[in-house]
Parts: structure tokens; sequence; C-alpha cells
């Protein structure tokens, strides 16, 4: 079975700075995405930034980006340039991808990270 | 606006009552899920449906039933409401959708449901 892991429960940045949120998974599985949820207090998932297996490159999305370390099984966000409106519960989350109907998402337990102004 | 629409948005039950949340999707998604999500233990698939009329065990089903009523409706059950089934919990359906080059799977979530059982 997957697991996802975030052993960070929260996590503290500066406005403008740089921070990294840690994430690793595991699975036997050779194709499967890599996803970043976040969730402000309402409520809502959003989806921060997605990656798939095969791709060696690092997906970014203007400010967010992450290193996905596929060997070490290992995906972590960085976001530049915080931003007060980023404060928020992160989640990391795993889907594993069969060209079927029954792709569950599973998600780790969140990093609850504080931007400061 | 399309999307994933879960009623209600809160709800207190009593020990032992029922009720039923409700979810609906109009992106004509094959996939549909229910997630609760605890704090500290992030967001655990209860049941989830690969397609109308199948539904599948998810890691924390006890307790709880489902219906695929259709392709845009699945519905969760609580039968006899319980204390530990106290939570947030999160309708979502999934399908496919295209950033820049490349295909994918995608989930959309509904705005979820605050359950509180005394």
């Amino acid at each position: 079975a997957q697991t996802v892991t975030q052993s960070q429960p929260e996590m503290s940045v500066q406005e403008a700075e740089t921070v990294t949120l840690s994430c690793t998974y595991d699975t036997s599985e050779n194709n499967y995405y890599l996803f970043w949820y976040k969730q402000p207090p309402s409520r809502q998932m959003i989806l921060v930034i997605r990656q798939e297996a095969y791709k060696q490159q690092n997906a970014t999305e203007n400010r967010f980006s992450v290193n996905f370390q596929k060997a070490a099984k290992s995906f972590s966000l960085k976001i530049s340039d915080s931003q007060l409106g980023d404060t928020a519960m992160y989640f990391c989350a795993f889907m594993n991808w069969d060209g079927g109907a029954t792709n569950k998402l599973i998600f780790g337990t969140g990093t609850l990270l504080a931007v400061q102004p | 606006n399309a999307g994933v629409t879960q009623t209600p948005k809160f709800q207190v039950l009593k020990t032992g009552q029922s009720m039923t949340l409700q979810c609906a999707q109009d992106m004509n998604h094959n996939s549909m899920y229910w997630y609760r999500q605890d704090p500290g233990m992030g967001l655990r698939l209860i049941y989830y449906s690969a397609s109308e009329g199948t539904t599948d065990k998810g890691e924390v089903p006890n307790g709880y039933n489902v219906s695929r009523l259709n392709k845009r409706e699945f519905s969760l059950r609580l039968e006899s409401a319980a204390p530990s089934q106290t939570s947030v919990y999160f309708c979502a359906s999934s399908g496919a959708f295209k950033q820049r080059d490349t295909w994918g799977e995608k989930l959309f979530f509904g705005s979820g449901t605050q359950l509180s059982v005394l």
C-alpha cells in the first residue's frame, strides 16, 4: 500500500522569504502523480502543483516549485517570496496511475504553514 | 459554476441518529470519492466509486455506506452516528485535464461538511 509522510506538522516563515515543505512517499508502482494541495482557513482544497513521475524535470507554478527525487521517493515544495496569503495547511498527496478509473488520492497528514509579517 | 456540490455544510447529530451527506458533480466525471479530515491525520478515504453502479471501500469505511445513484451523484450515509465520526467530510470527483502539453488526472473537491456527533 502507498503511504505519504509529512514530517513537519508546523512551520513558520517571514514574509518575502523562502520556505521548503518536506514530503516522502512509499510505493512500488512506477506510474504515478504527486500533488501539493493548499487548504486555507476557508477549508477549500486548492491544487498548488502536480508532478508526473515519468518526468525528470521539476514542476513549477509561479512562486511554487518542487524538488522531485524519484529514487529517494521525496517530493518537497518550495515557496519563494512567501506572502501572507500563503498561510494555510499544505497536504502532499500521491495518486497511482494505472490508466483506469480507480485513481485514489492518498494524502499525508499535512504541514501548517504560518507566514509572519 | 461547474464543480462539486455537497450538502449540508454543517450538521449536528446525536449519537445513534442517521443522516445522508449528498454530493453531486456536473463535470461528467466517472470517479467520485468521500474523504474525512481529522486533525493530525490528513484526509482519509472512506469510499470511492470508479463508475456509475460501482463502489469500493477505502481506508476507513466502517460505520458508513455509500450509493452511486447515477453518474452525477454519490451519497454517504451514516446509519447510526457515533462521536468518533465527528469530522469534516469532503466529496471529490476526478477527471482528466490538460495542463500545457500534458494530460493527467485532477481531483475536484467540494467545500466540505462539518459534522459533529454529540
